[in-house]
């Protein structure tokens, strides 16, 4: 069954630095997500993405925030300059189309910002 | 505005008693509603949905009926087992924007 990947597992990096976190989408789906949960919080959104663009973002997608889908498969969000409370599980998701409203999650990175 | 209320945690059961978490929901207009499961160590996993009023949805034992004079989506499973120890999300998603609104989520514990 197709699955969303998501990469690293984990990563620590220090305050200050830039991360990429990497996520596969399933082959075929043309909307794609970014969610967070910080530790014991909710799942928060954070950008959606289609045709190459930004559909959407919430208030935390300040502009040390950006998506990018550099090939076919992959889609990518960068943290230009990490801050302590960026320390959080990132999902990543896909959708299928317009009318399928399901949204199937990778198994998240846990970024943690020393 | 658009939100999911869920029951607070944790919740702690014995194996083979009845669950229930109840889940509540404000939208403008008529969302569709999930139920997101997340056991440990792994990420969130589809575990149900219902799209219109008095859909039930199903999926290994659990249940959720939308409800859309209540507002609400409450899951239910008639015997839990130890596996069934996860955290529960439910959420919503409107077709005006397709972003997924998340409750708090409940955590539970089935003891043997």
């Amino acid at each position: 069954e197709p699955e969303v990947t998501q990469t690293p597992s984990h990563q620590v990096t220090q305050m200050g630095q830039e991360v990429i976190l990497r996520c596969v989408p399933i082959s075929n789906h043309l909307y794609f997500y970014w969610y967070r949960q910080i530790l014991g919080q909710k799942v928060e959104f954070l950008v959606s993405f289609y045709n190459n663009e930004i559909s959407e973002k919430s208030e935390i997608f300040d502009d040390q925030f950006s998506v990018e889908r550099p090939d076919g498969s992959n889609f990518t969000l960068k943290i230009r300059s990490t801050k302590l409370e960026d320390s959080a599980m990132y999902f990543c998701a896909s959708r299928a189309g317009e009318r399928q409203e399901t949204q199937y999650f990778g198994p998240g990175t846990r970024l943690l910002v020393l | 505005g658009n939100s999911v209320t869920q029951m607070e945690g944790p919740v702690t059961l014995s194996e083979e008693a009845f669950l229930t978490i109840n889940c509540t929901y404000t939208a403008t207009g008529y969302p569709s509603l999930f139920w997101y499961v997340q056991y440990p160590g792994e990420g969130l996993q589809l575990l149900l949905k219902a799209t219109k009023a008095d859909d039930k949805g199903s999926n290994k034992g659990f249940e959720a009926t939308y409800r859309k004079e209540t507002t609400s989506f409450h899951l239910e499973k008639g015997s839990v087992q130890v596996s069934d120890s996860a955290v529960y999300f439910c959420a919503r998603i409107t077709f005006n924007d397709y972003k997924l609104s998340f409750g708090a989520g409940t955590t539970v514990t089935v003891r043997a």
